[in-house]
């Protein structure tokens, strides 16, 4: 099984403010995707972004974008303006990209971002 | 709506008394997944589907049954729970193929507690 890091078990930022959850992995393989979730108090699984291995364009999406560095293997989540809303549980996740095998998604242990009003 | 739906969405049941989570799919992926989520561990798969009649154990697959009769359907069976099977349950599903890079989509999550 693929190995997902997230170093931080808690975070905190001030609304408005910037904040970076780091993601590392391990894995052999050179094509594969990467993935950040966010899961809220209603414990639903929203994806955030996903970053394709292959392209070295960092990944954006509205005030998240990624920091991905294939060498290092670290896949950092960066919230820009951050607002109350963003307070939820964040998974990093690896995924092969493999066409011929189970490609199954393996999860980091989450970080808990808390937002300060 | 495409949409992956587990029911019950919580449940409390006792030592042993077989229990069913049901996961259903509208978006006719191949790919269907259980995964238990416990503080401090994050998600970790039970057992995945890649069609009809096509599962295999994941990273945790003790004390689960699975079956994949139909497309849509892939029902998670706990034939004599335990506490330690108290857990966070998430079904989820995606395409194969030359469309597997997108990414699952997920159920809403079933808290189970088994006292």
């Amino acid at each position: 099984a693929q190995t997902v890091t997230q170093s931080q078990p808690e975070m905190s930022v001030q609304e408005a403010e910037t904040v970076t959850l780091s993601c590392t992995y391990d894995t052999s393989e050179s094509d594969y995707y990467l993935f950040w979730y966010k899961q809220p108090p209603s414990r639903q699984m929203i994806l955030v972004i996903r970053q394709e291995a292959y392209k070295q364009q960092n990944a954006t999406e509205n005030r998240f974008s990624v920091n991905f560095q294939k060498a290092a293997k670290s896949f950092s989540l960066k919230i820009s303006d951050s607002q109350l809303g963003d307070a939820a549980m964040y998974f990093c996740a690896y995924r092969s990209s493999d066409q011929t095998g189970a490609n199954n998604l393996f999860f980091g242990t989450g970080t808990r971002l808390t937002v300060i009003p | 709506e495409a949409q992956v739906t587990q029911n019950p969405r919580y449940l409390i049941t006792v030592t042993g008394k077989k229990l069913t989570v049901t996961c259903s799919q509208n978006m006719n992926h191949e790919y269907m997944s259980w995964y238990r989520q416990d503080p401090g561990l994050g998600l970790r798969q039970i057992y995945y589907s890649m069609n009809v009649e096509v599962t295999d154990k994941g990273d945790v697959p003790e004390g689960y049954k699975v079956s994949r009769k139909e497309k849509r359907n892939f029902p998670l069976i706990l034939e004599s729970p335990s506490p330690n099977q108290t857990s966070l349950y998430f079904c989820a599903s995606r395409q194969t193929g030359k469309y597997s890079n997108q990414p699952q989509h997920f159920g809403d999550g079933t808290r189970l507690s088994i006292l």
